[in-house]
């Protein structure tokens, strides 16, 4: 079946501008991860959701970063006022949400941000 | 809180040779521990995983077994491959908890 897909794959952007990430994960996978690569602080847990619980926030590095997840599928990320550190490769994830804590987490590709 | 220190790179090995990927952890409880691997180009995927103590992770001729007596989960391979080239993770997921928490990852080159 299909993996974990998103979009962009590629997006450079002006410093302060604002840009929105997108998730698509695995079909029937309640629960989704965002995190960030980047070489000065290799890979990083930024948020998670499961089902309609709160989600996870204690990895975002600001209150310039928020996540939403609508329907319990897709997902969002979205990083008000870019700035060049916010310039990584963010990767969302998936998994089923059943045994949270010994499960698979699926990758997508990841989307490339670049901050001008 | 929960850390995991890997094996500095990058690893240059010639092919057929044996390798071994040191990863240490830092965890109360019982974590779950993966290794993940990133071919060039690709997305990051799971290589393994072990989820309690003294089981043994296995895939692709790569094993790695849960120590907890020493909090390591070493990844070692008989012979190795240039298509084994890529950059290695070494992950953890603290008990009861639900978001991964990854060393530095080790970059391997294998030559022909």
């Amino acid at each position: 079946g299909a993996g974990v897909s998103q979009s962009p794959s590629n997006k450079v952007t002006e410093k302060g501008k604002d840009v929105e990430l997108r998730c698509d994960p695995i079909s029937g996978h309640t629960a989704l991860y965002w995190y960030r690569q980047s070489l000065g602080q290799g890979l990083e847990f930024l948020i998670y959701f499961q089902g309609n619980s709160a989600p996870d926030k204690s990895g975002l590095p600001s209150d310039r970063f928020s996540a939403e997840r609508t329907g319990g599928s897709v997902s969002t990320l979205t990083i008000q006022r870019t700035q060049q550190e916010d310039s990584a490769v963010y990767l969302c994830a998936s998994s089923l949400g059943i045994l949270l804590s010994q499960e698979t987490q699926y990758f997508g590709p990841g989307t490339r941000l670049l901050v001008l | 809180g929960n850390s995991v220190t890997q094996m500095e790179g990058p690893v240059t090995l010639s092919e057929e040779a044996f390798l071994t990927i040191n990863c240490t952890y830092t965890a109360t409880g019982y974590p779950s521990l993966f290794w993940y691997v990133q071919y060039p180009g690709e997305g990051l995927q799971l290589l393994l995983k072990a989820t309690k103590a003294d089981d043994k992770g296995s895939n692709k001729g790569f094993e790695a077994t849960y120590r907890k007596e020493t909090t390591s989960f070493h990844l070692e391979k008989g012979s190795v491959q240039v298509s084994d080239s890529a950059v290695y993770f070494c992950a953890l997921m603290g008990q009861g908890a639900q978001k991964l928490v990854f060393g530095q990852g080790t970059r391997l080159t294998i030559n022909p």
